[in-house]
């Protein structure tokens, strides 16, 4: 079955500098990569997503790159903000249904320090 | 609209008692429903996830189980908690149209003292 590696599982920036989470998947046949973000105390909620025929995907501060050569993905933060601070989820799918529908990552922690 | 609640937001149950986590699901048929558990600092770990009523798939043994009474609920429970059942519950209904999208509930924290 599929298998998504995340890194780092901890991250701290300064306020204003870029931040990158990395993320790598095992089955080539994967074909959407969605990121979510999880604030403290809540559930995890999908900020941006890229299907394997785009290479990258931009909104506003964020964006996601995806080289499926390699079977890896990433997700830019320029310019953070305090409220940037939070748990990042990647997650990868190849449409199927029950257990493998979804294949998270293992989550990384983002502190931006103001 | 389509939404996913999930309750109570908190929970502190002694060792031994029962459990019940509830989430119900609107706007939507036959959603695929998932329970999810997350330590403190880790990851999501699948519990539970249902494709239908009466239709219950266990990722991992463990002291809970799971029930799909209504098309739209999903609920997670226990006969007698573990101080290990500790954590942070999370359904999350899953759909599969364009692209494959989850809505998460908005989380239980459960301690078991």
């Amino acid at each position: 079955g599929e298998n998504v590696e995340q890194h780092p599982s901890t991250l701290s920036v300064q306020e204003g500098d870029s931040a990158v989470i990395k993320c790598t998947y095992s089955d080539s046949a994967s074909n959407y990569f969605p990121w979510y973000k999880q604030e403290l105390g809540k559930g995890p909620q999908l900020i941006i997503d890229i299907r394997s025929n785009v290479g990258e995907k931009k909104d506003q501060r964020i964006a996601v790159t995806l080289n499926k050569t390699a079977k890896h993905f990433s997700l830019h933060i320029t310019e953070t903000q305090p409220e940037d601070s939070a748990v990042y989820f990647c997650a990868a799918s190849k449409g199927d249904t029950g257990r493998r529908a979804l294949t998270f990552g293992s989550g990384t922690r983002l502190q931006v320090q103001p | 609209s389509q939404t996913i609640h999930q309750w109570p937001a908190t929970l502190v149950q002694p060792v031994g008692s029962p459990l019940s986590l509830e989430c119900t699901v609107e706007g939507t048929s036959n959603p695929n429903l998932y329970w999810y558990r997350q330590a403190a600092g880790r990851g999501l770990q699948l519990l539970f996830y249902s494709v239908g009523i009466g239709q219950i798939s266990s990722e991992v043994p463990q002291n809970l189980s799971a029930s799909r009474p209504q098309d739209r609920q999903f609920i997670l429970s226990s006969k007698k908690l573990l101080l290990s059942d500790s954590g942070f519950y999370l359904c999350a209904w899953i759909t599969l149209k364009l692209n494959t999208e989850a809505f998460f509930g908005q989380g239980t924290r459960l301690t078991v003292v």
